[in-house]
């Protein structure tokens, strides 16, 4: 029944050790999309890729970085996390296509130490 | 630009007694709105969107949400919560031909019994 799937749930890492999360779908959506989501604030888009087009938010770190290698997989890899990109990382799916909703996944939490 | 500005950051009610919250939002152009809910830990779930039409829009879990375009408003109602609503309830919007959704600051919602 799982839609968009992200792994792992839980994520430790080093300060400056990179890291990398997973997000799949089985939907076949044309975009996915990675939110940022800091302790008790909304959502905030960090990029998404249409198809194979990505699409950068101007205000996004140029320590984010994301991989999209087939239509059901997209993967965020910080290359040097700091102690404030602690996060829930929040990976999205949409068809593309007018009225569209975008489906989220359960998250994955990072903790950076 | 485009924003979403959530009145109320939390909202205490006690168990069976309906409940609003309140969802204003600013665009130049038509947009789509939505609500979205998240418990803690988890991603985020649609209860609802408008997207065209009707003004007054039913969700899943009993909630509904009507479109006000004079007053650039959005609230979501419930005429009697269950401890169960309890959670960040989240309104976005997203302007007609972008992917991108914006999101209001939340609002934490809590359920007395």
């Amino acid at each position: 029944d799982a839609m968009v799937i992200q792994n792992p749930r839980y994520q430790v890492t080093q300060f400056g050790k990179p890291v990398t999360l997973s997000c799949s779908q089985t939907l076949n959506h044309n975009v996915m999309y990675w939110y940022q989501q800091k302790s008790s604030q909304a959502p905030k888009l960090l990029f998404h890729y249409y198809d194979k087009d990505f699409n950068n938010e101007a205000d996004t770190p140029d320590n984010f970085q994301s991989r999209r290698p087939n239509t059901s997989f997209c993967f965020l890899d910080i290359r040097s996390p700091g102690l404030g990109d602690a996060a829930m990382y929040l990976c999205a799916t949409s068809s593309g296509q007018g009225t569209e909703t975008q489906y989220f996944g359960p998250g994955t939490r990072l903790l950076v130490l | 630009a485009q924003s979403v500005t959530q009145l109320d950051s939390q909202v205490p009610v006690f168990e069976e007694a309906p409940v609003e919250l309140r969802c204003n939002y600013s665009s130049s152009v038509s947009v789509y709105l939505f609500w979205y809910v998240q418990y803690p830990n988890q991603g985020l779930q649609l209860l609802l969107k408008y997207l065209s039409g009707s003004t007054l829009v039913k969700g899943i879990n009993g909630f509904e949400a009507e479109f006000n375009k004079s007053q650039t408003s959005f609230h979501l109602r419930k005429p009697s919560v269950h401890i169960s609503d309890t959670a960040e309830y989240f309104c976005a919007l997203r302007q007609t031909g972008a992917q991108k959704l914006v999101f209001g600051q939340g609002t934490r919602l809590t359920i007395n019994p």
